[in-house]
């Protein structure tokens, strides 16, 4: 399975934009590229995903390198509720078969400072 | 409201007894998953289903079974045979089992503990 690397933690004072990196150099042709957040003793919640362009939610922006070997999450205004752990994930086939599963790295923790 | 519910939140469990998660989606999702989650740690896949009446293993299945007799229930058992079953639970689900260009939605996890 293709694997990301992230740093283990960063900071952000609260209303300043955030930058999560994620390295991907393995990437196959059809990974996606999803980001995931968890709260403590929470299910993971699902931020945002792509392909090859950059992505823009509500919640969130994911900028991919033209080569797909990183990618970054974007907050752009961080706020105390975005205190979580982020996950860079890469789905792709599993077993030989169209099945798509999530493979969980150990994350980004983000603090964010008031 | 859609969802998916996982029960209990709290579980104990003697050593040597099998225990069964409950996760129950109103979603109408095809595929089905259990993580496994450990303190400091990532998700760690155990099971998937991606449709009524099959499943298959994932990366860490010894020591636990699943059953998929109908679309929004996927309930986990751990049984006598898992070394190390205390753990956080997650179980999960998602529209369609193509490349995961879909969210996933996850439930708010079990923590079973075995003394």
């Amino acid at each position: 399975d293709a694997k990301t690397t992230q740093p283990n933690s960063m900071e952000s004072n609260e209303e300043e934009p955030v930058h999560l990196p994620c390295n991907h150099s393995t990437i196959s042709g059809t990974d996606y590229i999803h980001w995931y957040r968890q709260l403590p003793s929470q299910g993971p919640e699902y931020v945002i995903h792509g392909l090859t362009s950059n992505v823009n939610n509500r919640m969130a922006s994911l900028a991919i390198a033209e080569d797909r070997k990183s990618s970054t999450l974007i907050l752009h205004r961080a706020t105390l509720r975005d205190a979580a752990v982020y996950y860079c994930i890469l789905s792709g086939i599993f077993g030989g078969t169209s099945y798509g599963k999530l493979t969980f790295g150990q994350g980004t923790i983000l603090t964010v400072h008031p | 409201d859609g969802g998916i519910t996982q029960s209990p939140k709290y579980l104990f469990r003697k050593e040597g007894q099998n225990v069964t998660l409950s996760c129950e989606q109103n979603l109408n999702h095809d595929a089905m998953y259990w993580y496994r989650q450990d303190p400091g740690q990532g998700l760690r896949l155990i099971y998937y289903s991606q449709i009524v009446n099959d499943f298959q293993k994932g990366d860490i299945a010894e020591g636990y079974s699943v059953s998929r007799e109908k679309k929004e229930s996927f309930p986990l058992t751990v049984t006598s045979a898992q070394k190390n079953p205390t753990a956080f639970y997650l179980c999960a689900s998602s529209p369609s089992t193509g490349h995961m260009n879909t969210e996933a939605f996850f439930g708010q996890g079990t923590r079973l503990t075995v003394v």
